[in-house]
């Protein structure tokens, strides 16, 4: 079973920031927490990873809480090609000591 | 990033008949690659990690006679479905771990089959 809870949908305005929340409470200290995004029918595309500092890049930023217990994917600035499914994985690094556990994720709809 | 391709990326074939997928990494090396299905309206679901010059090992539930696995170069892995049925028409995804690198898993964009 998934290590994480997410809203099965949400909407977001073209433009605006959306923001998808995951909680992970029961991650261990040696587990990352993964964002993929799947736009339909396509394999899962990479969005970013951390451990337990707020990291950004140039799709998105992630912000964990200091107890690690949850954690907010962000998009800055929404766009219609952002609309996909987004999960949230926590997994040890890359997977190493086996595979990622893909959940339901977040239906993410872009609206104009 | 890295690229993973998947061929064919559709396919329909009749029941009772094999099917082969192959999953190539593209700019990167690959001594572990996954396998994966998903079927509609639902998340993609673990088949087996393929690891290259040994078995694969399969998540439980997986028949290994009916879905078959070689990974025998570090950058290609592939996947026979054995005698397919309707019931095994699915989206199949494969991803493979750069093993140089950062360790992280690349997807490839997934193969449709559909058994008639």
């Amino acid at each position: 079973d998934a290590k994480t809870t997410q809203p099965p949908s949400m909407d977001c305005a073209e433009g605006r920031a959306a923001n998808l929340p995951c909680n992970h409470s029961t991650i261990s200290g040696n587990e990352y927490v993964y964002w993929y995004r799947q736009i339909h029918s396509q394999g899962p595309q990479y969005i970013i990873h951390g451990l337990k500092n707020n990291e950004t890049n140039e799709m998105a930023s992630l912000i964990i809480t200091e107890d690690r217990k949850s954690s907010t994917l962000i998009l800055p600035h929404a766009t219609l090609r952002d609309t996909a499914v987004y999960y949230c994985i926590v997994s040890t690094y890359g997977g190493s000591q086996g595979n990622l556990i893909f959940g339901k994720g977040t239906k993410l709809s872009v609206k104009p | 990033g890295a690229v993973v391709s998947q061929h064919p990326s559709r396919v329909i074939c009749k029941s009772g008949t094999s099917v082969k997928i192959e999953c190539r990494s593209l700019d990167f090396q690959a001594t572990t690659m996954f396998w994966y299905r998903q079927f509609p309206k639902q998340s993609l679901m673990l088949m087996a990690t393929s690891n290259e010059g040994s078995k694969a090992t399969y998540e439980q539930g997986v028949e290994k006679d009916k879905f078959l696995i070689n990974h025998a170069s570090l950058t290609l892995s592939t996947l026979t479905v054995t005698s397919a049925h309707p019931e095994d028409s699915s989206f199949y995804i494969c991803s493979a771990r750069d093993s140089r690198g950062s360790d992280e898993q690349f997807f490839g964009p997934g193969t449709r089959l559909t058994v008639l």
